[in-house]
């Protein structure tokens, strides 16, 4: 069975850091593209960035890149997202997603399994 | 930037359908996923590259696009398939992946 849990959220100070980890299980993370999904509460989801499978190409939202770094690790079966210099706006729960298909970059695929998300709260 | 446009709602009765639509320029063009929320659970694929239904998912949704909309159909609802549903495409011109704001089925 797929499972992706995330972790690492946490009410933080603005221009603090957070390291996010999604750990994957039930399938080799490092076959497939991974992505960062967050949601406003009560509000719809964004796209955060994303980490092709053989980490050849990284992408990120205008309004986190420059601040947020995606990663991965394969001995771990798990993704990372380092934010920096957050700001009140990144307030979000944030999910880990998987891309559908297999040893592809290929970005306009779904993600066809999630995790349930980690919330970060940015406020003083 | 590309944009998506949903309905903010749509409600319909046990048994009826409902049709959630995804307003995009072209969108026709682009391939459109479909995604379930619930509160406090993952989000659900429910419909990948316009009408393909993932196997888990029931045969009463299915999904269509052409022109400017695409538009995720569900027959014979049922009160379990209230939800947050939202659409989602890659722009290619930006590079960017992009949600609709999203629809929140009523099941009366």
């Amino acid at each position: 069975e797929v499972r992706l849990v995330e972790s690492g959220g946490g009410l933080i100070q603005p221009g603090g850091s957070l390291r996010l980890t999604c750990v994957a299980s039930g399938f080799t993370s490092d076959d497939y593209d991974m992505d960062w999904v967050r949601q406003v509460p009560g509000k719809g989801l964004e796209w955060v960035s994303s980490i092709s499978w053989n980490r050849a190409n990284v992408n990120y939202a205008d309004s986190v890149r420059g601040r947020f770094t995606i990663s991965r690790d394969s001995a771990k079966n798990s993704l990372y997202l380092q934010m920096n210099s957050l700001r009140p706006e990144d307030t979000a729960l944030y999910f880990c997603a998987k891309h559908k298909k297999k040893w592809l970059v290929q970005p306009n695929d779904a993600f066809d399994n999630w995790g349930r998300g980690t919330m970060v709260t940015v406020s003083s | 930037s590309y944009v998506l446009t949903q309905p903010p709602s749509v409600s319909v009765a046990p048994g009826m359908t409902a049709r959630i639509t995804c307003g995009g320029n072209n969108i026709e063009r682009k391939s459109v996923h479909w995604y379930q929320l619930r509160p406090g659970q993952a989000p659900v694929l429910v419909i990948s590259y316009d009408t393909d239904r993932p196997s888990e998912i029931p045969e009463r949704f299915s999904g269509s696009n052409s022109g400017n909309t695409a538009t995720l159909s569900i027959i014979r609802v049922e009160a379990g398939d209230e939800a947050d549903y939202f659409c989602q495409v890659w722009d290619r011109d930006s590079d960017q992946k992009v949600f609709g704001g999203g629809t929140k089925l009523t099941v009366l």
